[in-house]
């Protein structure tokens, strides 16, 4: 079975710092791995999506990049704002032999708290 | 386009009570998925559609749960009896194929007293 853990759990910074967010896997034959953002009462954001074959993938000040022999991902945001604020969520997408499962499998989030 | 619409925005019922959550996916998604978000479990995958069909309902709690797809445009979630244990948002999401980036509603609160 499919375990994602996020870490940090939460995370405080000051505005301006760039940051990390860390994203591990316990299987290594995922599809896909996307990065949302949750912000407080909402619905998700998909922020960036990986293929299984990719190492990384950037928009705008975000970053996300995968090693799936390591079943790693990291997010890298580059000089935080206060609107960065929110929950980050990892998912891993199912799959094998180039075909998704369809499902996806969620990491507890980080809280991330940008402050002026 | 109006995103994934869901409704109730938010739900209060007595256990006992059958409750009905309903979604509308993007239009042309092809892909529907129902989620159930708790603090001490995060968010968990129910059921999903393909073309108006379950394609994996391994997630669905207990036989208490059951989800519809009628149409393309409409999916329902339905909890009897509904239980405190229950209370959760629950979101649905849709997607333009298997495998690619999905688009989530507002969610719905449930609250189950």
């Amino acid at each position: 079975k499919q375990e994602v853990t996020q870490i940090p759990a939460a995370l405080s910074v000051p505005e301006g710092e760039n940051l990390v967010l860390n994203c591990s896997f316990t299987d290594s034959a995922i599809y896909n791995l996307q990065w949302f953002r949750q912000d407080p009462g909402k619905g998700l954001t998909s922020l960036l999506l990986i293929q299984s074959s990719q190492r990384e993938q950037t928009s705008g000040r975000l970053n996300a990049s995968l090693d799936k022999s390591s079943g790693r991902s990291t997010l890298y945001i580059a000089a935080s704002q206060p609107g960065d604020s929110a929950t980050y969520l990892c998912a891993v997408g199912l799959g094998s032999g180039g075909t998704s499962y369809g499902k996806l499998t969620f990491g507890q989030g980080t809280i991330l708290t940008v402050h002026p | 386009d109006a995103g994934v619409i869901q409704s109730p925005r938010h739900e209060v019922t007595e256990m006992g009570q059958e409750v009905t959550l309903r979604c509308k996916p993007i239009s042309g998604h092809d892909y529907l998925f129902w989620y159930r978000q708790t603090m001490m479990r995060g968010l968990e995958l129910l059921i999903y559609f393909n073309n108006n069909v379950p394609i994996d309902d391994s997630g669905m709690p207990e036989d208490r749960f059951s989800a519809k797809m009628p149409n393309a445009s409409f999916s329902t979630l339905k909890i009897q009896p509904s239980e405190p244990r229950d209370s959760a948002v629950y979101f649905c999401a849709s997607s333009l194929g298997q495998g690619l980036t999905q688009y989530f509603g507002p969610g719905t609160r449930l609250t189950v007293l």
